[in-house]
């Protein structure tokens, strides 16, 4: 059963439009949440990283939230550019340490049209 | 900045052949590991190494192999393809002591088998 559930599964917005991308989770224990962007072809690079319950953070026009509690995750982008293009991966490990599990979700596609 | 290297990025093989899939890394990390990904799902792990001549089996090992000769380098090697491995295959490094245990990947491995 898949345990990292991200919505939508695809999404098309305007260059300049804010989007919401959102991520749901099972994984117990939940230590950390992490987001990486995809670009076609490429390989997944890290946004950023949640740790504490209600954590927010902020990296440029990305921001993240984490609810521990409802096990519920939010990417926020604002202004969107074109590069903004990719598939944005949630990605919940089960401990802070290399013994911890990663599990995945299988990605939100975001296309931003002029 | 780190990099993970992987060769090649595209290979079409036939069934019942072998393929190797390299993966060098400069980043001086312990961990490596190598995960299919699959239209439509989270990556998955086969294989990881922790130090190197040692390799561990991740969730899906069967079917594959895994070396790891160097620090730098852990190769997946598929002794008999079979036509369901065909995948993208990325591998990744991490520091789980240090950089927030983020994973650096390469920019994956494209495998048709035929």
């Amino acid at each position: 059963k898949t345990q990292v559930e991200q919505s939508p599964q695809s999404l098309v917005v305007r260059q300049g439009e804010n989007c919401v991308l959102q991520c749901n989770y099972s994984v117990t224990p939940d230590n950390h949440l992490r987001w990486f962007k995809q670009d076609t072809g490429k390989g997944l690079v890290s946004l950023t990283v949640l740790v504490h319950e209600n954590d927010k953070t902020s990296n440029g026009r990305y921001s993240a939230t984490l609810d521990k509690d409802a096990k519920h995750s939010t990417l926020h982008i604002t202004a969107t550019l074109l590069d903004d293009t990719a598939t944005y991966i949630c990605v919940v490990g089960d401990r802070g340490s290399a013994l911890g599990r990663l599990h995945f979700g299988a990605g939100t596609q975001l296309i931003v049209i002029p | 900045e780190a990099a993970v290297t992987q060769s090649p990025r595209s290979k079409v093989a036939v069934t019942g052949g072998k393929v190797t899939l390299s993966c060098h890394q400069t980043n001086n990390h312990d961990y490596m590991y190598w995960y299919r990904q699959d239209t439509g799902h989270g990556l998955r792990l086969i294989h990881y190494s922790y130090v190197a001549d040692s390799t561990e089996k991740g969730d899906i090992p069967d079917g594959y192999k895994a070396s790891r000769p160097s620090q730098e380098n852990f190769s997946l090697i598929l002794e008999l393809a079979s036509l369901s491995q065909t995948a993208v295959y990325f591998c990744a490094s991490s520091d789980p002591f240090n950089s927030g245990n983020t994973l650096y990947f390469g920019e994956g491995s494209r495998l048709i088998v035929v």
